[in-house]
């Protein structure tokens, strides 16, 4: 079946430093898979940070970026400049628009980021 | 933030007892999901649901677990015989639409505990 996988345990960064979060992807239902990454910050639910359902696209938000890179099957997370308010669990998922299980989420198992001051 | 509503918080059992949940998807969304997330930070898609109508469910789903999504009344999953392996946290999620790339909203989540 399909996997994510992405960097694992927790990633310490100091503030106003950069990030990258690794996430790459084994897909064996047809078609490309679209790309998502989730956050839960502490005492809250899993929210979506971004998405992106073209590969070659880019995807950004909250100065957070990931690039959809089919032939590298990956999906890194970056940010150029950290702040303590980014810590959180950061998770890498993918879905399909069709075939079996088509739109249901694969996520990784979460990357723990820790900025400190 | 997300509006999705999951009750209990909080579920104790003792192996072999019924546990139930329920989730209060985002109003105007007809699509809800079920995910268990273990204590290995593990996902596992267990079912969904569109418009009250099954779309997908695994296979443990189908001997142990029921869910339904009645229209009008939140929708719920019962564990029927709970297993030590069962306790994790059980994460229901609602979208707008069934596409694969809409995004999905998640609720905080009900932590069952077996005893």
């Amino acid at each position: 079946g399909d996997s994510v996988t992405q960097t694992e345990g927790q990633v310490t960064v100091s503030e106003s430093k950069s990030l990258i979060i690794n996430c790459t992807y084994s897909a064996t239902s047809i078609g490309y898979p679209n790309l998502f990454w989730y956050v839960r910050y502490p005492g809250e639910g899993l929210q979506l940070l971004l998405k992106v359902i073209t590969a070659g696209q880019k995807g950004s938000s909250r100065g957070f970026e990931a690039t959809y890179n089919k032939e590298a099957t990956s999906f890194h997370l970056q940010k150029a400049s950290v702040q303590e308010s980014d810590s959180a669990v950061y998770y890498c998922a993918l879905s399909y628009e069709e075939g079996s299980g088509y739109n249901k989420l694969t996520f990784g198992k979460g990357t723990v980021l820790l900025v400190s001051p | 933030n997300s509006k999705v509503i999951q009750t209990p918080r909080y579920l104790v059992k003792g192996q072999g007892q019924k546990a139930k949940m329920r989730c209060i998807p985002e109003k105007g969304h007809p699509v809800v999901f079920w995910y268990q997330q273990n204590k290995n930070n593990e996902f596992k898609f267990l079912i969904n649901f569109q418009n009250q109508e099954v779309l997908q469910q695994i296979d443990m789903t189908e001997k142990r677990f029921s869910a339904e999504c009645p229209s009008n009344s939140p929708c719920s999953l019962e564990i029927q015989s709970s297993e030590a392996g069962d306790s994790a946290l059980y994460l229901c999620a609602s979208s707008p639409q069934g596409a694969g790339y809409a995004e999905q909203f998640f609720g905080p989540g009900t932590r069952l505990t077996v005893l």
